[in-house]
């Protein structure tokens, strides 16, 4: 399987517990994308890494939440000290960004599920 | 408020009928995209169109866009219980790709 993998799928820990999420992007792209989304919403834009830089940070990634793309292949998120309301589905997304061809279509993985109790 | 929003939140259809659902949007865009995902798994793209397009067909799905109304629509035709999904529109960020998601459209496709 080519496609965006992310491990674990499921995450269940206990409020104020620290919890890392892995993806791994297809592997040519060079964009890698992290999304959050809630129970009937849609996803919402956390940061995306160009290669190993991460290139921006929404308001909604607090300074509990940090990610990383050492190598510029697979990336990792962390949430420290986590709480309830940090509860839901993290996406990760992969694209092939050339110069001159914008905006081409992401491909997710199948997300991590993570219940904070 | 979202970038882009679908219209309707959720629709309920019988096997073979169509559906179809509306996204409005409020900036300028280079593209639009539309989104499925299945309960509780990652999105599977369907279809991109571009700003200079104003209609896409692939297989039993056509999108239109309309840039003067900052609106598009996704039809499904001929529905199959296997369209039972949810659906979201996304429009890209010129800058980073980054995409901004509507709070999509349920879609139940009774047998």
């Amino acid at each position: 399987d080519t496609g965006v993998s992310q491990n674990p799928r499921h995450k269940i820990t206990k409020r104020g517990q620290n919890v890392t999420f892995r993806c791994d992007p297809i592997s040519e792209h060079n964009r890698l994308y992290w999304y959050r989304q809630t129970l009937g919403q849609g996803p919402e834009f956390l940061t995306y890494f160009q290669n190993e830089a991460q290139l921006e940070k929404s308001r909604l990634l607090s300074d509990r939440f940090s990610a990383e793309r050492p190598k510029g292949s697979f990336s990792t998120l962390e949430i420290q000290r986590t709480e309830q309301g940090d509860s839901a589905m993290y996406l990760c997304a992969s694209s092939l960004e050339r110069l001159g061809r914008m905006n081409t279509e992401a491909f997710f993985g199948q997300g991590t599920r993570l219940t904070v109790v | 408020s979202q970038q882009g929003e679908e219209d309707p939140q959720a629709l309920s259809i019988q096997e073979g009928e169509n559906a179809t659902m509306n996204c409005s949007y409020k900036t300028s865009i280079n593209n639009l995209q539309w989104y499925r995902q299945n309960s509780g798994r990652g999105l599977v793209h369907l279809i991109l169109i571009r700003s200079n397009e104003r209609e896409k067909h692939s297989g039993r799905l056509r999108v239109t866009l309309d840039t003067s109304k900052k609106s598009s629509s996704l039809l499904i035709t001929a529905s199959r219980a296997a369209d039972t999904a949810s659906y979201f529109c996304a429009t890209p960020k010129p800058a980073g790709n980054k995409l901004t998601f509507g709070g999509g459209t349920r879609v139940l496709v009774k047998p």
